[in-house]
């Protein structure tokens, strides 16, 4: 299995909502990353998780809450999100004892909120 | 915060023709990678150059480096309709693995 699987593939929110991004990869990965994607503008990192342990977090609002259940999961978890928090959301793995590996991104999430 | 920078922004080319996208960076680098993206999808790595390397090929793409000078440049040959999507350098930085992406340039392929 050499996919990143995100779900949902769209979510439409309210401010006052909680909700939830999922990221699945079976590849044996260790590294698993949060980027958030605006339109016409390239990914920007959010958080890193290493060996399930966040290891990099981007100055990323409250708001938006990482978890690392196990190796192959990647969640992030939404609460009182504004207007421009809309955007894709990305997930992507890789192997971080391999610094000549690209990552391997799933399909985002497009996230609305309204 | 951003690293690469692509030139140019947007390039508008007929099939069967050379794309030529280049990327600027500013600190020293691990490796640099080349991914693409379909609108509104997730990106796919293309091809990774390592710092010690100057030239690569896979298939119809060709990457090349240039480190006294922080640029890189990707060139896909006999571009086709399908090639039509954005492409992103990412930089991998000395002793880390996370990337910074650049702003991307995105290409039209016309039949």
């Amino acid at each position: 299995d050499t996919e990143v699987t995100q779900t949902p593939k769209h979510l439409v929110m309210g401010m006052t909502n909680k909700k939830s991004l999922k990221c699945e990869q079976h590849m044996g990965h260790r590294a698993m990353y949060w980027y958030k994607q605006k339109a016409k503008k390239p990914p920007e990192l959010m958080f890193v998780y290493s060996y399930e342990k966040l290891s990099i977090n981007e100055s990323v609002p409250s708001r938006f809450s990482p978890e690392c259940p196990n190796s192959s999961l990647l969640n992030l978890h939404l609460h009182a999100l504004q207007p421009e928090d809309s955007a894709l959301y990305l997930c992507a793995s890789s192997e971080p004892r391999r610094g000549d590996y690209g990552y391997t991104f799933g399909s985002g999430t497009r996230l609305t909120v309204v | 915060s951003q690293q690469g920078e692509e030139d140019p922004q947007a390039l508008s080319i007929q099939e069967g023709e050379n794309a030529t996208m280049n990327c600027s960076y500013k600190t020293s680098i691990n490796n640099l990678q080349w991914y693409r993206q379909n609108s509104g999808r997730g990106l796919v790595h293309l091809i990774l150059i390592r710092s010690n390397e100057r030239e690569k090929h896979s298939g119809r793409l060709r990457v090349t480096l240039d480190t006294s000078k922080k640029s890189s440049s990707l060139l896909i040959t006999a571009s086709r309709a399908a090639d039509t999507a954005s492409y992103f350098c990412a930089t991998g930085p000395s002793g880390y693995s996370t990337l910074t992406f650049g702003k991307g340039t995105m290409l039209l392929v016309s039949p």
